[in-house]
């Protein structure tokens, strides 16, 4: 079911560390991911994707690992910076679905 | 996030009163999806529209919420008779692929915040 009015999970991590966010998906029929980071005030911006048939696809920086057995996905940010500091969400749809369904998001703090 | 318009970024309501938040999609683009996030939450899907047609609104609320996207103008959410529950940040995406949104062609904009008091 849904939760309301939960706070937001959080990470703090030390600039120059990396940092590892964690999501549990829901749908076992989910074939595409999408990670989006989302500033304060701001919306959505999409960060990496990937798609079932892979377990790992890495970016400028970013990284996102896929274990469709636990429904497991993460987004691995290296070198992490002040910049980085915002909630991260992952979503999940299905190919032939008309939207996304996000997850909670993590809120990541960036200590200087 | 660059081209996807939405106005107004902030409106207050009072109970009753209606709201209407307004997304113009990038150019080119005529898939137009609206998303409300309440606090500490995810988006969670309202509705998906092409020009003059409602694909999706399985997310949307069955009453006092309705959604539009004209031949010419921007896309509509309405809410009318606001409540203290439809207070939240409503974003809209758009994208120039029908179905399912792929994460690097859909944009969302900034976002709408509605208070309702």
């Amino acid at each position: 079911g849904e939760s309301v009015g939960l706070h937001l999970p959080t990470l703090s991590v030390q600039e120059g560390d990396n940092s590892i966010i964690n999501c549990a998906y829901s749908n076992s029929a989910s074939d595409y991911f999408i990670w989006y980071k989302q500033e304060s005030g701001k919306g959505p911006q999409f960060i990496i994707d990937i798609r079932s048939n892979m377990d790992k696809r890495q970016g400028q920086r970013v990284t996102v690992l896929l274990n469709k057995t636990v429904k497991h996905l993460s987004l691995q940010i290296a070198a992490t910076q002040p910049g980085d500091s915002a909630v991260y969400f992952c979503a999940e749809t299905v190919t032939g679905a008309n939207n996304l369904f996000f997850g909670t998001g993590t809120r990541l703090t960036v200590i200087p | 996030n660059a081209g996807v318009m939405q106005n107004p970024r902030h409106l207050v309501r009072r109970r009753g009163q209606e709201a209407r938040l307004r997304c113009s999609p990038m150019k080119g683009h005529s898939h137009v999806y609206w998303y409300r996030q309440l606090p500490e939450e995810g988006l969670k899907f309202m509705v998906y529209l092409q020009k003059e047609n409602i694909i999706d609104e399985s997310g949307m609320p069955k009453e006092r919420f309705s959604a539009e996207f004209p031949k010419e103008g921007p896309s509509i959410l309405r809410i009318q008779q606001v409540v203290r529950g439809d207070s939240a940040a409503y974003f809209c995406a758009s994208s120039p692929h029908p179905g399912q949104p792929s994460g690097n062609t859909i944009y969302f904009g900034e976002g709408s915040w509605l208070t309702v008091v």
